[in-house]
């Protein structure tokens, strides 16, 4: 949907090891989001950016960094990553004034 | 901030029924958004709605702004229906961004 592709889709790691992942649009929209997606909560803001080069925390960004280098790519990054990050992370883009399109999720498993 | 309800948290319905899905939040809002999550995990945005009454096929959202409060139904439903739906709103009023908080969802269940 809106040309949105996260990579990788499913990854296993262990504790105290950096992760990266990715989302890269084609839509060419300004606004992309990372959340994360955990049993008992809904859809959680972790940072977005609203340009290239421009980012900001959103609600659950502790023990997470962004970077937005390029319009269509957003990278999300675990420095040092502990077991309360197994996630589903979702990352979305949008227009001004239009719904968030949805990449296909990311499961990490942090072990 | 905002804040989200939705009920019910989980519904199962038989092939053919009408459905209704409520969602109420806090803080006054520019536009209210319905998703649904697919089984598979995949999200798709239904609908996008600052007042009255939206329709796409079987599905119909519909808010009250002075109450605070919107509804999805589904009419006819079949078991393709079966899926998470999540409310979502402006975190903030006149939030910035369009950043969202999400409701924890209802998950619906269509038996044939």
């Amino acid at each position: 949907d809106a040309g949105i592709t996260q990579s990788p889709r499913h990854k296993v790691t262990e504790t105290g090891t950096p992760v990266t992942l990715r989302c890269h649009q084609t839509e060419n929209h300004r606004y992309m989001y990372w959340y994360r997606q955990d049993p008992g909560h809904g859809l959680r803001l972790i940072h977005y950016s609203y340009g290239v080069k421009d980012t900001d925390k959103g609600e659950v960004s502790d023990g997470y960094s962004v970077s937005r280098s390029k319009t269509e790519d957003f990278l999300l990054t675990l420095e040092s990553a502990t077991s309360s990050q197994t996630s589903v992370y979702f990352c979305a883009t949008r227009e001004q004034g239009l719904p968030q399109h949805f990449g296909d999720g990311t499961r990490l498993s942090i072990l | 901030k905002n804040e989200v309800e939705q009920s019910p948290q989980n519904l199962t319905a038989q092939e053919g029924e009408f459905i209704t899905i409520n969602c109420s939040y806090s803080v006054g809002i520019s536009a209210l958004h319905w998703l649904q999550q697919h089984p598979g995990g995949g999200i798709v945005s239904l609908f996008m709605l600052s007042s009255g009454k939206k329709k796409h096929g079987r599905l119909i959202a519909t808010i009250n702004i002075q109450e605070k409060h919107s509804s999805l139904h589904i009419t006819a439903s079949h078991p393709r229906d079966s899926a998470v739906y999540i409310c979502a709103v402006p975190m903030n009023y006149g939030g910035s961004q369009g950043n969202l908080i999400f409701g924890k969802g209802t998950k619906l269940s269509v038996k044939p």
